[in-house]
């Protein structure tokens, strides 16, 4: 199936500096990705949208300037938390939607990583 | 009221029962209905995806939609320890740009 890598896996950061998190699409291209949040014993939340070579969309309530998205190829999409609060820990799980592979609507996740704000 | 609504559980049963997980919905123009299995600190992983009404086999489990009710449920046949996870429901609309909506996810615990 599908595969979708995210790195890192988890990552401790100290308050006030910045995060960046990779996630790809190993066997497919994806012209869409998608970044969730996930509090623990929560849904999945989601933040933006990620369209490869154009700015991402974000929901209400996400600080699109907290939470810069890049996706500038068909196979990486990278979410950066700027000026990382404690609040910002979180488990963070990014997903890609392959158009040609699937007959359905389906996107395919990645492992998520976790963040942690000290 | 919520797009997509689900019992967040935790539901335990035995290992062999037959486990019976549901969603309903709101939204009439949803068309693909998919459920998620998300063991604990790990990505969800797809199970099984169906388009419009209907049923869907895979193995122990089915997929039931019923657009009619707005309603959609995965049952586990023969459930085993393994299936220990929390499931969510997933459904988006027609078009290849339609957001995913998620359920909150029920937590699922088959005791041995």
């Amino acid at each position: 199936g599908a595969v979708v890598s995210q790195h890192p896996s988890w990552v401790i950061c100290k308050s006030g500096t910045s995060v960046k998190i990779e996630c790809r699409s190993l066997d497919f291209q994806a012209t869409t990705m998608f970044w969730y949040r996930q509090f623990p014993k929560q849904s999945l939340m989601l933040m933006a949208t990620s369209n490869e070579g154009s700015k991402a969309t974000y929901e209400q309530g996400v600080e699109k300037d907290k939470f810069l998205i890049n996706h500038a190829s068909l196979t990486l999409s990278t979410l950066t938390v700027t000026s990382a609060h404690p609040e910002d820990s979180s488990f963070y799980i990014c997903s890609a939607r392959d158009l040609k592979r699937t007959a359905g609507n389906t996107i395919y996740f990645g492992e998520g990583s976790w963040l942690t704000v000290v | 009221q919520k797009e997509v609504e689900q019992d967040p559980g935790p539901l335990s049963v035995p290992e062999g029962a037959i486990v019976s997980l549901n969603c309903t919905y709101s939204n009439s123009a949803f068309q693909y209905f998919m459920w998620y299995r998300q063991y604990s600190r790990k990505g969800p992983e797809l199970l099984m995806y169906t388009y419009s009404s209907g049923n869907k086999e895979d193995g122990r489990f089915t997929a039931q939609v019923d657009k009619s009710s707005k309603y959609i449920s995965l049952f586990i046949r023969d459930s085993q320890p393994s299936d220990s996870a929390t499931y969510l429901c997933a459904m988006s609309g027609g078009s290849s740009a339609s957001k995913i909506i998620f359920g909150s996810g029920t937590r699922l615990s088959i005791r041995p």
